[in-house]
């Protein structure tokens, strides 16, 4: 069975703090999406990661796609208000690449 | 600007009743699916359609069945709600292709009383 295990589950930061967050698996992914769900909405993509190694910015948001392809890390560098949210990480399922698999989140939290 | 519209933000309904959710994509995807979001659960699939009136089974179908009529709509239905099927519904488009993304409506919280 292919999980993705996302951690930490919760994170509470003041405004200007930077921090990481771990989407990992045993299985081997051929890529790997970023999404965040703000309260009230539904997931919106941040971004896919394809290549083993690669990195991808978008604006303070830094995405990681492990070597093995079985891990990806998200960074944000002096986390905003506007970064609270849900933080959703998703894989196609090997066994029907219709479907995604899902990590359970991070909730951040970055308080003013 | 891509829009997935699902017809209620808030439904209550009650024990036994068939409930249908709608759910409206205007962005021609051949893929649609329907999620149920429940705290330390995360999202867990119900079903999904990758064209019109072909559907498959998602982690969780027991107790739903799904209709696709047409590309753009696609709706769940609770036979019989229960109370355990209180919770946050999610419903989804998409291309075809590994790597293209689901767009999402802005959900459907349902209470069963």
């Amino acid at each position: 069975t292919q999980l993705l295990e996302q951690s930490p589950q919760f994170l509470s930061i003041q405004e200007g703090e930077n921090l990481t967050v771990y989407c990992n698996s045993s299985s081997v992914f051929s890529s790997l999406q970023w999404y965040r769900q703000e309260p009230g909405e539904g997931p919106v993509l941040l971004v896919t990661v394809v290549t083993g190694g690669e990195v991808k910015k978008l604006k303070r948001l830094t995405f990681q796609f492990g070597d093995a392809r079985k891990d990806s890390s998200l960074h944000i560098t002096a986390a905003q208000p506007g970064d609270t949210g849900l933080y959703l990480c998703a894989a196609p399922n090997a066994g029907n690449n219709r479907k995604l698999i899902w990590g359970l989140g991070t909730s951040l939290a970055v308080n003013p | 600007d891509v829009k997935v519209t699902q017809s209620s933000r808030y439904l209550v309904k009650r024990t036994g009743e068939k409930v249908f959710l709608e759910c409206v994509q205007d962005m021609d995807h051949e893929n649609m699916f329907w999620y149920r979001q429940d705290p330390g659960l995360g999202l867990r699939l119900i079903y999904f359609s990758y064209d019109v009136k072909m559907k498959e089974k998602g982690d969780i179908p027991e107790g739903y069945s799904v209709s696709r009529e047409k590309k753009e709509r696609f709706s769940l239905i609770l036979e019989s709600a229960s109370t355990n099927q209180t919770s946050m519904y999610l419903c989804a488009s998409s291309f075809r292709g590994l790597r293209k993304p689901q767009h999402f409506g802005d959900g459907t919280r349902l209470s069963i009383l």
